[in-house]
């Protein structure tokens, strides 16, 4: 167990739907990481929060957004979903110290669009 | 663009063998991961690598980094089935902590 938690779990949505995953990092963790896991693109990083602010964004659809609170969780948001958005998305934390700190991985959300 | 390539992306080896996994990448970097993850599951992180000629091992696995060649290795030494995992091997670029993952390399350990 990372200590990074995320939900739902399982999310089956329709095209054209909103949805929101969630992230509670590790005590003390002040980065959030979003990554992307499916067959065909692989793992890709989308963005990363560090203490509320916005800090790097990768692959990052227009359609989706991020933020993180002041209580240093962070949702995910999807919008307008389409097939091809059914992944595994993954949260990350890491303690951000220095550069060369590991990101630990929550358990994912499991997201299907029908 | 950072890239970075894992070979091979299949290995189905015996029990009790030895074998490399190998992780090349395109540009500079002074950090390098090594995560396993099991079907469905999420990704555990193995070693950081953060220095040329570092090597670490845990067990089985011995992982190492010669950022001349923008070469890591993962060796797996007299595999167990247990060792049946996807690894992934990933890089960080840049003043920001983004990764850049490789594909991962499927490896199944038989009896």
């Amino acid at each position: 167990d990372s200590g990074v938690t995320q939900t739902p779990k399982h999310l089956i949505t329709a095209t054209g739907q909103r949805v929101t995953l969630r992230c509670s990092p590790r005590s003390g963790d002040l980065s959030v990481y979003w990554y992307q896991q499916s067959l065909d693109q692989g793992l890709q990083f989308l963005i990363q929060y560090y203490n509320g602010e916005e800090r790097a964004k990768g692959n990052i659809l227009e359609r989706f957004s991020a933020q993180q609170f002041p209580d240093l969780h962070s949702e995910l948001n999807l919008s307008s979903l389409e097939l091809g958005d059914s992944a595994l998305y993954f949260c990350a934390s890491s303690a951000s110290r220095d550069r060369g700190g590991e990101q630990y991985f929550g358990p994912g959300t499991r997201l299907t669009v029908t | 663009e950072l890239k970075v390539e894992q070979n091979p992306l299949f290995l189905s080896m015996q029990e009790g063998k030895n074998y490399t996994i190998y992780c090349n990448y395109s540009t500079t970097s002074d950090r390098l991961y090594w995560y396993r993850q099991d079907p469905g599951k999420s990704l555990e992180s193995l070693f950081v690598l953060l220095s040329n000629g570092a090597v670490k091992q845990e067990g089985r696995l011995m992982a190492s980094l010669d950022t001349k060649a923008r070469l890591s290795t993962l060796h797996i030494t007299a595999a167990v089935h247990d060792l049946s995992a996807t690894y992934f091997c990933a890089v960080g670029g840049g003043s920001n902590y983004k990764l850049t993952f490789g594909k991962g390399t499927l490896l199944t350990v038989n009896p």
